[in-house]
Formats: C-alpha cells, structure tokens, sequence
C-alpha cells in the first residue's frame, strides 16, 4: 500500500547534526513534489522545507534556511532532511508528507519521527 | 502566531453540528490558492479531510464539508461522533511569505 516511513530521530544536543530519511513505496515517488512538516510538543504544525519532483528546487521556512538541506534519491525512494546546527526549538516530531499534484494538499503522511534537541 | 487564525477549541454534543473557522488574508486564503483541512486523532499523523476549500476525498463521510468566502474558511462537521474528537487544521499557500502555512489547531471535544 502507499506508505511513508520515516526514520532518524533521536536525542541531539544543540548545534550537532542529524539527518531524516523518509522511505516511500506503493507509488512512483518520483512524480510527486515531496515535503517535511514539523510538530513541536504540544503545538500545531510548521511546514518546513519542500522539493520538486524533479529534485530542481527546494524550499524552506525561514525559520530552517541555511541550516536544513531537503533532498531526494528517487532510485532508493527515499526523501532525506539534514539537519545542522540545531537548537532547542527545533524539537518536533517530524513528518514527511507527499503533495497531491493536483489537489495541492498533503494526502500521504509518514507516521513521523521524534527530534529533541536538548543538552 | 500562525499566519491562519484557528479557535483553539469548539465542542458539541453526539449528533450536533460544529463549525471550525480559518481567517487569514488577501496573500493565502483571499487569493486564488485553495484551503485544505487535516484532521489529527491523538498521537498520529494527520489525515487529508477537505482539499481545495469543499472537496472531500475518497474515503471521508460526507459529514465534514469545507466552504471558502473572501480570506475566510470554514469546515463543518455534522452528527458528531465520539471518534470526531480530534485536532483539526486548516492549510494553504501564502505568497507573501512564499510559504505554506497552517493555522494553530482547533481542538474539537464531543461531550
């Protein structure tokens, strides 16, 4: 069935690295523009980076840029967020979530993955 | 401070009708890019409920609906159910910010 799983979260300490992976099957990931989505602990949800289906450009929060590389590697199928730098507030669950093409909406998430940046 | 303003928390009785409101402005909902609405039960992953401001998809009762008017929208939910209780979120494109943007989250409690 379609399905995302992400996988990489853990207990980091401030401005240390970590990097997301995302594992797509059940469709041809390479069709879709991919996103990640964050959910800091108790609070709603921030959108993070996103990148076209072709890979050829990628987009991020103001609030990730210059720190967060999203990218992709449609032979494993896999979406990949690396993280540099962290902080505090970074701490969410992470989620990665496929964009209808043209619903222009989220319809696949993965079932996220936990980042808490603490010392 | 989300770009779309959400109440925190709405509630209604089994069986009752329930509204959830998403305003923002003139650069996402007032423009041309759609509204969408996910719901999230507690401790999972958000599910896609309404996709471009009134569409459901295959699998959603027919119970939730979603309007759009001006920088406003609006999901409804009807003959709540137990199983309703969840976060709800509105969703679209702000261009702007060149960003998506979600609005805080509504907590819907069925008494």
């Amino acid at each position: 069935q379609v399905q995302l799983v992400e996988s990489g979260g853990g207990v980091v300490q401030p401005g240390r690295s970590l990097r997301l992976s995302c594992a797509a099957s059940g469709f041809t990931f390479s069709n879709y523009d991919m996103h990640w989505v964050r959910q800091p602990p108790g609070k709603g949800l921030e959108w993070v980076a996103a990148i076209w289906s072709d890979g050829s450009k990628e987009f991020y929060a103001d609030s990730v840029k210059g720190r967060f590389t999203i990218s992709r590697d449609d032979y494993k199928n896999t979406l990949y967020l690396q993280m540099k730098s962290l902080r505090v507030e970074d701490t969410a669950v992470y989620y990665c979530a496929r964009l209808h093409p043209n619903w222009d909406a989220y319809d696949i998430w993965g079932q996220g993955t936990r980042i808490t940046v603490s010392s | 401070q989300s770009v779309l303003t959400q109440p925190p928390s709405v509630s209604g009785a089994p069986g009752q009708r329930v509204t959830i409101s998403c305003t923002g402005s003139s650069s996402n909902i007032g423009s041309s890019y759609g509204v969408h609405w996910y719901q999230q039960l507690p401790g999972t992953a958000p599910k896609l409920l309404i996709y471009g401001n009134d569409n459901r998809p295959s699998g959603v009762p027919d119970r939730f609906s979603g309007s759009k008017s001006g920088t406003s929208a609006s999901l409804a939910i009807t003959g709540l159910q137990a199983g309703d209780e969840a976060d709800y979120y509105c969703h679209s494109y702000d261009s702007d910010l060149l960003a998506r943007v979600f609005g805080g989250g509504t907590k819907l409690t069925v008494l």
